[in-house]
């Protein structure tokens, strides 16, 4: 079946950086866009950007200029999602999802487990 | 303060039907399709609903979605003590890239 399953939970110090991977399997992965959408204790989803894995390209919103990279390795079929400089504010559950609908639409499908990042000092 | 504006809660006894409105603008929701999301507790969003009405394969009809003109809405019919969950409206913003609702607590009585 279709599923996309993170990396573990991660505890991190104020200005560090966090690697976040996500490893597809049961589909044609160059086939979907990535997209990574974090989301805050009681707080609703907030969506961070995409990556396109057949040519690698990305795009992610203006907050995060400097600091998100996305990156993928074609032969284990997983993307990484790398955010630096990070802050307490940074403090949240990291999704990665698959894009099913045409670009300009908000449908994903399936997501990942989730990966909780801790920012603590 | 989320884009697309949601109820918090919304409750109702087991077998009755809730529904769960989401307003926007017309840079999002009057031009782009609409999804919706289911969030059980502690777990991943799981998509129920896209373009506007549309249910993926395994998605019980008693889940129903519809839009008229910036606002949509979530429909549950045959409530159930396992759809207690927060839902989540969202889609394509054309100055903000994919945007989602605050969240709606369902709520079984």
């Amino acid at each position: 079946q279709v599923q996309l399953v993170q990396s573990g939970a991660e505890v991190k110090e104020p200005g560090a950086s966090v690697k976040v991977s996500c490893k597809a399997s049961g589909y044609t992965f160059i086939s979907y866009d990535i997209d990574w959408v974090r989301q805050a204790a009681g707080q609703g989803p907030e969506w961070m950007g995409f990556m396109n894995p057949a040519n690698g390209n990305t795009a992610h919103v203006p907050k995060f200029q400097g600091r998100v990279s996305m990156t993928r390795d074609t032969s284990t079929s997983t993307v990484y999602m790398e955010l630096s400089s990070l802050r307490f504010d940074d403090t949240a559950v990291y999704y990665c999802a698959r894009r099913i609908g045409a670009a300009g639409s908000a449908q994903f499908d399936p997501w990942g487990q989730g990966t909780l990042v801790t920012v603590s000092s | 303060q989320s884009v697309l504006t949601q109820p918090p809660s919304v409750s109702a006894a087991p077998g009755q039907k809730v529904t769960i409105s989401c307003s926007g603008s017309t840079s999002n929701i009057g031009n782009y399709y609409v999804s919706w999301y289911q969030q059980l507790p502690g777990t991943a969003p799981k998509l129920l609903i896209y373009d506007n009405n549309k249910r993926p394969s395994g998605i019980p009809d008693r889940f129903s979605g519809s839009k008229s003109g910036t606002s949509a809405t979530l429909g549950i019919t045959g409530l159930q003590t396992g759809d207690e969950a927060v839902y989540y409206c969202g889609t394509w913003d054309s100055r903000l890239d994919v945007v989602f609702g605050g969240g709606t607590k369902v709520t079984v009585l």
